[in-house]
């Protein structure tokens, strides 16, 4: 059944390094969403698009994080550098837009040591 | 502020027994309130989603109650599994930004 993919699942990496994420949503679905969860802050937005163009970017820090969307299959968000304070889980939900049913990642599981 | 808060923050049940975990929501405008599901290690999963004119939805054995005049939220369990040990998150759609609740963390036991 369809369902949005991500990879890797896990990442541990040290401080200062490049991080990439990468999700393919579920085909059809035109609007790509970008979250991070913490134990402290629960589920955050960082980022979204429809049909690839970035829509919210509001979220993220834009002074080290990037998300695109090289081709309808594919969204890619990067850490550039990273750091301790990224440790999270990042996922990626698609679906029709922003008041409609989103289908939800596995997530990636990020350490930055 | 556009805020939703959940209670309790924790639950602990034995099995077969019901539930009540609570919404309250700051959020105007509204659009529409979600219940989420989410097992440890996994991505959220969609329960139900009410607009403002709606009062009640059901899905199995999970029932969410809306009451938009005092801006709550219930989500009633009933007959309990110890598959439903997880996290629910409520969530509300303000305009276009979806504002999230922190979770009930719920443990079902045998």
């Amino acid at each position: 059944d369809a369902r949005v993919t991500q990879t890797p699942r896990d990442k541990v990496t040290e401080m200062g390094q490049e991080v990439t994420m990468r999700c393919q949503p579920i085909l059809g679905h035109n609007t790509v969403f970008w979250y991070r969860q913490t134990m402290m802050q629960g589920l955050e937005l960082l980022a979204y698009f429809r049909n690839r163009a970035p829509l919210d970017d509001s979220g993220m820090p834009k002074d080290r994080f990037s998300a695109e969307m090289p081709d309808a299959t594919l969204a890619t968000l990067k850490i550039q550098p990273s750091e301790p304070r990224d440790s999270a889980v990042y996922f990626c939900a698609s679906g029709f837009g922003e008041g409609y049913e989103q289908y939800f990642g596995p997530g990636t599981r990020l350490t930055v040591t | 502020k556009n805020q939703v808060e959940q209670s309790p923050q924790s639950l602990i049940i034995l099995e077969g027994k019901n539930c009540t975990l609570q919404c309250n929501y700051t959020v105007s405008p509204f659009s529409n309130l979600r219940w989420y599901k989410q097992d440890t290690g996994r991505g959220p999963v969609s329960l139900t989603i009410m607009t403002f004119s709606e009062n009640t939805k059901s899905n199995g054995r999970y029932t969410a109650t809306l009451d938009a005049d005092t801006k709550q939220s219930s989500l009633h369990i009933t007959a309990s599994q110890l598959s439903d040990s997880a996290s629910y998150i409520c969530v509300t759609l303000n305009t276009d930004k979806l504002i999230f609740g922190t979770g009930t963390r719920l443990q079902v036991f045998p």
